[in-house]
């Protein structure tokens, strides 16, 4: 069984400034970790994903996560925001082959204060 | 040049009605899936196929019923419409990598 776990369902964050999106899982088979950025009437698009290697994954727009399997998270970050990265971010865990019903934690919201 | 394309992007319709989803990816994907999105955003996956093989299916009522005509289509019909029914229905594709999703259906079932 898998589950994730998305702390904060709001974030609001002054431009310029850095984030974190903290999401903790849990997974009885080998994990694959994935953030997804949902903009306003859109469908999901990847930022990052965690299949194995390094525990450091860049994705796009400048964000990056960490995996930290002692502390089963994989929180999201950025160093300096923009108003364009004003969406609902979707942290998700797959199984088997990474994929096959991924589960999703229930979104984050960041807001970026001009 | 849309990857995952759903129709239509908004359904509204009565209680007790059928209606159908369509979804079609491009990108030569052998698996497709839908996913519901609640109020609360809430996302849980419904069905998955496989090369038009279902392989995933979730505790989702009979009133659900996924087709694939090839592996380039994965269409939802749905019977007997609830209220309950309201959501924004996702279409997405993988290839053993990341999931491409749709723009989204939402559904208003009044």
């Amino acid at each position: 069984a898998q589950s994730v776990t998305q702390l904060d369902s709001q974030v609001p964050v002054f431009e310029e400034a850095p984030v974190e999106l903290r999401c903790n899982y849990s997974s009885s088979v080998s994990v694959y970790l994935f953030w997804y950025v949902q903009y306003p009437n859109q469908g999901l698009q990847l930022l990052l994903k965690y299949l194995s290697g390094s525990t450091l994954v860049k994705g796009i727009n400048g964000f990056e996560a960490e995996f930290n399997k002692s502390q089963t998270s994989f929180h999201l970050r950025k160093p300096s925001v923009h108003i364009s990265d004003t969406a609902e971010y979707f942290c998700a865990v797959g199984g088997n082959f990474g994929n096959e019903k991924l589960t999703f934690g229930t979104g984050t919201r960041l807001t970026i204060i001009p | 040049d849309t990857a995952v394309s759903q129709t239509p992007k908004y359904l509204v319709t009565q209680m007790g009605n059928d209606k159908s989803i369509k979804c079609e990816q491009n990108l030569g994907h052998d698996t497709m899936y839908w996913y519901k999105q609640d109020s609360k955003k809430f996302l849980k996956i419904m069905f998955s196929y496989n090369n038009k093989e279902l392989i995933i299916n979730e505790t989702v009522p009979n009133r659900f019923s996924p087709k694939s005509p090839d592996k380039a289509h994965l269409n939802l019909h749905i019977n007997s419409l609830e209220l309950g029914d309201s959501a924004v229905y996702f279409c997405a594709s993988s290839q053993g990598g990341p999931l491409h999703f749709g723009n989204g259906t939402r559904l208003t079932v009044t």
